[in-house]
């Protein structure tokens, strides 16, 4: 059964760095890209971008691009989502979700992970 | 970016009416369009992708159609566990994956 499971909720200030984790499991990891979303409270699905586990390759949304970066450790078979400093207006709830292969739809989910940042 | 434009963005609708929700892009995007569930507090659910094929494990009354920059998602009977939020996704591939505003489903 393909799983991909979270890490727990964050509460954190501004400025502060942190890296939120994304484990996979019951499938080949590295072979298949793995996706960021956003969710800011009480709105719709952003798309921040794709890894592909294998070779770290990387594909982010304008939106989004130098604000976090993403990364993949194969031995672990976990996935990363990392701020250097937090801001306020990154407070959402952040899904991983494995991204079909030939295609960019989004079959299995994480449970998310809420980031709250707040001074 | 491609953008996606959803409508209508709340649905008021009772038990075992039929639902329409519509999604426009703003430029060509083929079949490359999937719909998802959501519902609060969960992660999206997966119900249609390429623009008309149900996922696995998804009932029959959920249906997709269109091609190019015009689709659909029907609800053929909406059931109590229906109402929750749907969004639409671009996935083509020279263009940035985008998603609709959502379509909230309520209760009439």
């Amino acid at each position: 059964e393909v799983q991909l499971v979270q890490s727990g909720a964050e509460v954190k200030k501004p400025g502060d760095s942190l890296r939120i984790s994304c484990a996979g499991s019951g499938y080949s990891f590295a072979s298949y890209w793995i996706a960021w979303v956003r969710q800011m409270p009480g709105k719709g699905l952003e798309w921040i971008g794709i890894i592909y586990p294998g070779d770290s390759n990387t594909r982010y949304s304008p939106s989004f691009q130098g604000h976090v970066t993403m990364s993949a450790d194969t031995s672990t078979n976990t996935a990363h989502l990392q701020w250097n400093s937090l801001k306020a207006s990154d407070t959402a709830i952040y899904f991983c979700a494995r991204v079909a292969r030939g295609d960019y739809f989004l079959r299995y989910w994480g449970q998310g992970t809420l980031v709250s940042v707040s001074s | 970016d491609i953008q996606m434009t959803q409508s209508p963005s709340t649905l008021s609708a009772s038990v075992g009416d039929r639902v329409t929700i519509t999604c426009r892009a703003s430029q060509t995007i083929n079949s490359w369009l999937a719909w998802y569930q959501q519902k609060p507090g969960k992660a999206p659910k997966l119900l249609i992708y390429k623009a008309s094929s149900l996922d696995s494990g998804v009932p029959s009354r959920f249906s997709g159609s269109g091609s190019g920059t015009e689709f659909t998602l029907t609800i053929s009977s909406l059931q109590p566990d229906d109402f929750a939020t749907y969004y639409c996704q671009q996935y083509n591939s020279y263009s940035p994956v985008t998603f609709g505003g959502g379509t909230k489903v309520e209760i009439k």
